[in-house]
């Protein structure tokens, strides 16, 4: 599927920082979807998006899909040590079809 | 809820043999499965749409003939990689189609 851009590629985080990644697309998405994999692993559903303008949070965790529906963020508050990993944007259309964006890895800033 | 499983996690085999993953939902059923590629430090790319009792999607560059796609059951999808080589090596993911994607764990190929 067609790749999303995600942004930044990596980022280092302190322990109580707020951190944030978005992703941007070429064209519209009925569905936004975060998730985040640690290594080894399959990927985690984070956060599921499927209104333009919705602004959904989870825990520590908020994502907005973008009124245009090309866009979405998500946003980590209060980051801990745990939240090291690969989050990973998604969005599908009509078929259910995820296209996935290159994926942002957190670091722990030593 | 949304469970998804992958067996076996890790398999090594031999040149030119095949290998068998199984990718099951647990506590759903599904219609609609995914096979994914993840090479290391990359995204996930799409392989095929498994649909149950129906041939599988496979996406372009794929070959169907080397990854077999069977998805007899409402819970039960299997992929095989025949005639193994080591550019076959990666990291294999399932996800089941429910009012989302949900991933499986996945399996790790090497093959030598």
């Amino acid at each position: 599927g067609q790749q999303l851009n995600q942004s930044p590629q990596s980022m280092f985080i302190q322990e109580g920082e707020d951190v944030s990644m978005n992703c941007t697309s070429s064209s519209i998405f009925n569905t936004w979807l975060w998730y985040k994999q640690d290594p080894g692993e399959g990927p985690v559903l984070l956060i599921a998006l499927y209104k333009a303008g919705e602004l959904t949070s989870n825990g520590r965790l908020t994502a907005q899909f973008g009124t245009t529906r090309k866009d979405s963020f998500l946003n980590i508050s209060a980051s801990i040590p745990s939240d090291v990993g690969i989050y990973f944007c998604a969005g599908s259309r009509n078929d259910y079809k995820l296209s996935f964006g290159a994926g942002t890895t957190v670091t722990v800033r030593a | 809820g949304a469970v998804v499983s992958q067996h076996p996690s890790r398999v090594i085999c031999k040149s030119g043999t095949s290998v068998k993953i199984e990718c099951r939902s647990l506590d759903f059923q599904a219609t609609t499965m995914f096979w994914y590629r993840q090479f290391p430090k990359q995204s996930l790319m799409l392989m095929a749409t498994s649909n149950e009792g129906s041939k599988a999607t496979y996406e372009q560059g794929v070959e169907k003939d080397k990854f077999l796609i069977n998805h007899a059951s409402l819970t039960l999808s299997t992929l095989t990689v025949t005639s193994a080589h080591p550019e076959d090596s990666s990291f294999y993911i399932c996800s089941a189609s429910l009012d989302t994607q949900y991933f499986g764990p996945g399996t790790r190929l090497t093959v030598l």
